[in-house]
């Protein structure tokens, strides 16, 4: 079974407009950590922010912030104010506890395209 | 900003070569990992190591192989590189193990086995 789901491949955006990426999450442990990260075309992955399991308040770095919701499992990533450099792959990913270590584990991404 | 470095960053290779794909880190992190990524998909994890001397291997089987001797240093072989092999390899490391440890990347070596 997937342990992260993002369901959307793909993702259009306006230029200054806010979006949404979706991602989904399963897990029995009750301590784990969800993380963001953005992968250009030169391959390169960049993490952009976390959330703590516990944590009480959503995360927020910059435009960046992080809707979780841990009733639902899901962590979705907003981007307010697009802009054209933030046309690039993202992955949702989760750090649980499994055999004694925290392993992480990458959503499939979605890919998207900011336009002016 | 983080400095995990690896080499080459592309390599068009023959079927058969052994091919040795570096990653260095000059940030003193203990835990170092590889993924293998083909295009638009997930990363995989391969292997991982805790620090010196110590190497796991990951979720997606591997016909690679890993050493770690010295903390900063974290090689991966290939001993009879195939097609099949053809696909992104990105290396990470972090400072130490926690489910709030965030990973820092390399900028991949992307390989075309011929």
């Amino acid at each position: 079974a997937q342990k992260i789901t993002q369901t959307q491949p793909g993702m259009f955006v306006q230029e200054k407009e806010a979006v949404t990426l979706d991602c989904t999450y399963d897990t029995s442990d009750p301590s784990y950590g969800l993380f963001w990260y953005k992968q250009p075309s030169s391959g390169e992955m960049i993490f952009l922010i976390y959330q703590g399991s516990y944590d009480q308040q959503n995360a927020t770095e910059g435009r960046y912030s992080l809707n979780f919701q841990k009733a639902r499992k899901s962590a979705n990533l907003v981007i307010s104010a697009s802009q054209l450099g933030d046309s690039a792959m993202y992955f949702c990913a989760m750090r649980e506890l499994s055999g004694g270590s925290y392993i992480p584990t990458f959503g499939r991404g979605t890919s998207l395209i900011v336009h002016p | 900003e983080a400095d995990i470095y690896q080499t080459p960053r592309y390599l068009v290779i023959g079927t058969g070569k052994k091919i040795t794909l570096e990653c260095s880190q000059t940030m003193g992190h203990d835990k170092m990992y590889w993924y293998q990524q083909d295009p638009g998909m997930e990363l995989h994890l391969i292997h991982y190591s805790y620090g010196v001397n110590s190497t796991e291997k990951g979720d997606l089987s591997s016909e690679s192989t890993v050493s770690r001797i010295r903390t900063e240093h974290f090689p991966l072989t290939l001993e009879s590189a195939r097609p099949s092999h053809t696909s992104q390899y990105l290396c990470a490391s972090s400072e130490s193990e926690g489910r709030q440890e965030t990973q820092y990347f390399g900028p991949g070596t992307r390989l075309l086995v011929l």
